[in-house]
């Protein structure tokens, strides 16, 4: 098994930048996807195969990695993106898969 | 329009059984592994099982292997999820997911049901 470490919570003013990090040794190997969830709703996918955005999704999100280190960056924060993020990646296995603990994000 | 949604959750006693389906539509099942991810009240996601495009290959979070059982049955474009000797952890809103067609190493889940509760209760 293993685990992808998120930091719990983050605030960031609207309109500025803000920068969310996820960490585990199964990223050195697999790519981290994100994932957007709101109160009450399923997971929406924001980014994929660690740079990829769905179709959908406005391109302040963005993401990036560095080791065992990936990241999702939000440029120009808005209002309906105070919400929980969380990372996931097959886990060191390659069979099973592993979610990050999460980070909420709060648009002040 | 690409569709997943859960059912078959309710309110169960410890040690009883439940299965839950998902039913997907507007996209070929067929051709897709599928995911069950499970969320206990105010608590993170968890992913809890995937099974192959064809049902032939299964895997299992330690956390419940040995206690679920993932399935499918294509001809009904249907996801199955058994969950024996229910514990009261196990209480949780399980989503089923589709898996992305990416490579290996950057599979997602790009389509999520809304989630069936899942309550174990005496």
């Amino acid at each position: 098994s293993s685990e992808l470490t998120q930091d719990p919570a983050v605030s960031v003013a609207l309109g500025q930048t803000v920068r969310i990090t996820c960490q585990g040794d199964s990223l050195r190997t697999y790519y981290a996807n994100w994932y957007q969830q709101k109160p009450g709703q399923a997971p929406t996918l924001v980014i994929f195969g660690r740079y990829k955005r769905p179709s959908g999704i406005p391109d302040r999100f963005s993401g990036s990695n560095s080791g065992n280190t990936a990241s999702l960056t939000i440029t120009g924060a808005r209002a309906e993106d105070d919400a929980d993020y969380y990372c996931n990646s097959r886990d060191n296995s390659g069979d099973r898969y592993v979610f990050g603990t999460g980070t909420r994000v709060t648009v002040l | 329009q690409v569709h997943l949604v859960e059912s078959g959750g309710g309110v169960v006693q410890p040690g009883r059984s439940l299965r839950l389906s998902c039913a997907a539509s507007g996209f070929t099942f067929r051709n897709y592994g599928m995911h069950w991810v499970r969320q206990a009240p105010d608590k993170g996601l968890e992913w809890v099982a995937i099974i192959s495009y064809d049902g032939v290959n299964k895997y299992y979070a330690d956390s419940v292997k040995g206690r679920l059982t993932i399935s499918r049955d294509n001809s009904k474009n249907t996801l199955y999820l058994q969950v024996n000797s229910l514990r009261i952890e196990d209480t949780a809103v399980y989503f089923c997911a589709k898996e992305t067609d990416e490579s290996y190493d950057r599979k997602a889940f790009d389509v999520w049901g809304r989630g069936t509760m899942v309550t174990v209760s005496s």
